[in-house]
């Protein structure tokens, strides 16, 4: 089945540590985002890639970083300078092909210990 | 002012009311729209994209109104199931972000 997949469900970091979050589609979606919510609050864009080997930061990129070595793989590091990190991360793909539509991952629960 | 606004709920209603969901954007370069519902603690899907004429999908209505910059969906016959948040979402063609309101919470009692 086509479809995005997000890994862990669940991620427990302690302070001062870096993790990474994963990202896969077989979509063959061109473009990858990866959001954050917080309860209660609407999505905010992270970081997002329109191309292989290409990334832009969105709205609150600070304390997060990126890479897009493959067109199915978009990965999330939470760096220690993101010093609030407990939130509900969610990536999406989307293509012109679709219709620009985004399509999303199940998203990873990140809490800090 | 946000990029894009909604009501700020939560709306109650008994099952089989009709309720209607409204959402404001700013940038008038917006093209493309839609409405994504969000279960709790789950990823938003997919509800509806919203067209220029607007369209109707069986209990679901969307309709665009680019003079007002105002998008609204009407759910008819509201189901026990349909609890959810419903998310609005605009895009434009010059970027490639999609922009995010930030939901209307919606319960459907027995």
């Amino acid at each position: 089945d086509g479809g995005i997949t997000q890994s862990p469900k669940y991620l427990f970091r302690k302070e001062g540590q870096n993790v990474t979050l994963s990202c896969e589609q077989n979509l063959n979606h061109d473009a990858m985002y990866w959001y954050r919510q917080d309860p209660g609050q609407g999505l905010r864009l992270i970081y997002y890639s329109q191309i292989v080997n290409d990334f832009q930061k969105g709205d609150i990129a600070e304390g997060y970083s990126v890479s897009r070595e493959k067109k199915e793989s978009f990965p999330l590091t939470v760096t220690s300078a993101q010093k609030n990190p407990t939130a509900f991360y969610l990536c999406a793909s989307s293509s012109r092909a679709s219709g620009e539509t985004q399509y999303f991952g199940p998203g990873t629960r990140l809490l800090v210990l | 002012r946000k990029e894009v606004e909604q009501d700020p709920g939560p709306f109650n209603v008994p099952e089989g009311a009709t309720v209607a969901f409204n959402c404001t954007y700013s940038n008038s370069a917006s093209q493309s729209f839609f409405w994504y519902r969000q279960d709790c603690r789950k990823e938003p899907k997919l509800l509806m994209s919203v067209y220029s004429s607007g369209n109707e999908d069986g209990r679901f209505t969307a309709q665009l109104n680019r003079a007002s910059q105002y998008i609204s969906l009407l759910i008819r016959d509201s189901k026990l199931s349909d609890s959810a948040t419903y998310l609005c979402v605009v895009k434009d063609n010059y970027g490639q972000n999609f922009v995010f309101g930030p939901g209307t919470r919606l319960s459907v009692l027995p």
